[in-house]
Parts: C-alpha cells; structure tokens; sequence
C-alpha cells in the first residue's frame, strides 16, 4: 500500500531535550516537505527536499533541522524544543516538479501527523 | 507578500444544497492550484487540482473547483452536499518555478441533516 509514514504519532517532551520525528514514504517520490499545523493558521511549511541531499527552507524553519540521505526517508530534528514549537506536525511527499506526458506529478501525499508537546 | 486566503472560517449549508468554499490567492506567475480536506485526527487527503486547460476541474467525491485567473480564485463547489463532506478544507497554490508550497488557514465545512 502507497503510504507515508510517521513515528511518533504523539510526543509529549520538555524544553531542549533533542527530538526527532520520523518520515518515510514508498512511492519512490522525489519531493517530502515537513508542514506544522496551527489553529486559524493552516499548514505553515517548515523544509522540503526536492530529492537526496537537497533540502531547502519554507517559511517557518527556524528551530528546525532536517536530512535527506535516502529518497524513502526525510526525519524532522528540533535540537533544543522550546513551548512554541508545540503544533501538530504532518509529513508529505509527491513527483518532482513538472509534467509528462500531461500527467501531473504535483499532488502531494499526507502522513497521519504527529502530535507534539514541548512543556 | 505571496498569500493564499481563505476568507471564511466556517460555512454551513443544509444537507442537499449546493456548497462553495472560497479561495483566492496572490502569488507571482501561473502557479499549480489544489485543495485537500481534512478529516478528524487524520492527514490531508487530496481532492483537486488545477494545472492547466479547462477552467472547471472535477475531483473526488463530486467536488469540482473553478479557476478564475482574472480574480485569482480557485473557489470550491458541490452541487449537493452530504453530511459526510463534513470537514476542514484547506486550498494551497505551488509554485511552479520553485518547489514552495502555500496553504490557506483552512474553512471548516458544517453540513446539517
């Protein structure tokens, strides 16, 4: 089954105890991107990675590290979690950029999201 | 600054009738369109997209949205609600030249019996 994965589903921590969440998909997708979501904000784009070893930041990375060694895998890394980083966190993957054939690759594929506390 | 609004928070529409959720966004250039929905305590799921061609795009579960490049929206539509379309939709624009993505803050769609 295509699906993207995430661990944990929920992580209830203290202010800077180092942390990292887990992504993976098995689609063979070129792009993943990490997104936090905030009531009456939306999804807020954190990282995304255009393939291996590429990596760039959206618009709220601060706090945040991340890593693409392999294409299946893009883990989410908070060094120090402070209480502002508490949101609910989801991971997504899709085709690379562009068309072939007419066939879109766009579209992107949601992890189940991971609920996290930093007290 | 490059944005996506969702102007309505909420919208509530008596089951059988027809729905639009709102979405305009303000960005530089001919990005890709799409929206996705919500369901509770689960990920995004995607709905529809606009890339290219035909101005109306249908997608799953009866939605279609309509592209309007003159007004820069991507409105979502239905012509019959159910009370299972209830959820959180959220409208994003990506960029084609680059691979940011923008989300609006979402609407959270209510259908009544």
């Amino acid at each position: 089954e295509a699906q993207v994965t995430q661990n944990p589903r929920y992580l209830i921590t203290v202010t800077g105890k180092k942390l990292t969440v887990t992504c993976s998909q098995n689609m063979n997708h070129e792009y993943m991107s990490w997104y936090r979501q905030d009531p009456g904000l939306g999804l807020r784009q954190i990282y995304y990675s255009m393939n291996v070893e590429v990596t760039d930041k959206g618009d709220v990375p601060e706090g945040y590290k991340v890593s693409r060694k392999e294409k299946r895998n893009f883990p989410l890394i908070l060094e120090s979690p402070s209480p502002n980083q508490t949101s609910l966190y989801f991971c997504a993957s899709s085709l690379g950029q562009g068309a072939v054939s007419g066939r879109s690759r766009a579209e992107q594929y949601f992890g189940p999201g991971t609920r996290l506390t930093v007290t | 600054a490059q944005s996506v609004a969702q102007p309505e928070d909420q919208v509530n529409v008596a089951e059988g009738n027809p729905l639009t959720v709102k979405c305009t966004y303000s960005v530089s250039g001919n990005p890709y369109l799409f929206w996705y929905v919500q369901y509770p305590n689960r990920g995004l799921q995607f709905l529809l997209k606009y890339i290219t061609g035909d101005n109306l795009v249908k997608g799953s579960y009866g939605f279609e949205a309509e592209f309007n490049k003159s007004q820069t929206s991507f409105h979502l539509k239905k012509p019959s609600a159910l009370v299972s379309d209830s959820a959180l939709y959220f409208c994003a624009v990506r960029f084609r030249s680059a691979s940011k993505i923008i989300f609006g803050s979402g609407t959270r769609l209510s259908i009544r019996p």
